[in-house]
């Protein structure tokens, strides 16, 4: 089966500061990628996601990330990151129809 | 905004008690599942429904069944209780019928404690 990991578990930073979460897949073939948040008290939201084309997508509230299909990775971005975005967040592979999920980080932005 | 409940939100019961997760969704939509979330943990894979009559176990069952009788609606029942099924439960859905976009919506989730 599919596992997907993520390498920073708890991430504290100052506002402004650049952000990037890591996130690799175990194996290729055909597979879309999610970025999921979560904040305190809420439900899962979806962040970005890629199903094909540019590997550079997208998402709400300047978040970005970038597909390397040689990597199997599927990194996520923030060029300045804001006290909101304090949260955990949830790298996801969907392979064939079930959904994986890696661990989670945890993300603390300092005011 | 999805339209996902899930209900109750909160549940603290006893051990061999039997409980009835409820979760609906309004989108139409034909795939659903059920997660088990627990800190620092990945979300867990318990139970999933392509439509209706159709239910598959995931890689945690947790000694729980589901059932899929109407498009929008996917309970999950545990049996008899246990303080090892303490967790939060996610129910999500996803893909309108024909679509191509394979993205998941969540509820707010079911936090279960059992004493």
């Amino acid at each position: 089966a599919q596992s997907v990991s993520q390498h920073n578990h708890h991430v504290i930073l100052s506002e402004a500061a650049s952000l990037e979460l890591g996130c690799n897949y175990s194996y290729g073939g055909t597979v879309n990628l999610f970025w999921y948040v979560q904040y305190p008290g809420q439900h899962l939201q979806l962040l970005l996601k890629y199903f094909s084309g540019d590997p550079l997508v997208k998402g709400i509230k300047g978040f970005e990330a970038e597909f390397i299909k040689s990597k199997f990775s599927f990194n996520l971005r923030k060029p300045s990151v804001q006290w909101s975005d304090t949260a955990e967040y949830f790298c996801a592979v969907r392979s064939g129809n079930q959904f994986y999920f890696g661990t989670g980080t945890s993300l603390t932005v300092i005011p | 905004e999805a339209d996902i409940y899930q209900t109750p939100r909160y549940l603290v019961i006893g051990t061999g008690k039997k409980i009835t997760l409820e979760c609906s969704q309004t989108m139409g939509h034909d795939k659903m599942y059920w997660y088990q979330q627990d800190p620092g943990m990945e979300l867990h894979l318990i139970h999933y429904s392509y439509g209706v009559n159709s239910t598959e176990k995931g890689d945690l069952s947790s000694e729980s069944t589901v059932s899929r009788i109407r498009t929008e609606h996917f309970p999950l029942t545990l049996e008899s209780a246990r303080p090892s099924h303490t967790s939060q439960y996610l129910c999500a859905s996803s893909t309108p019928r024909g679509a191509l976009s394979y993205e998941q919506y969540f509820g707010p989730g079911t936090r279960l404690t059992v004493t």
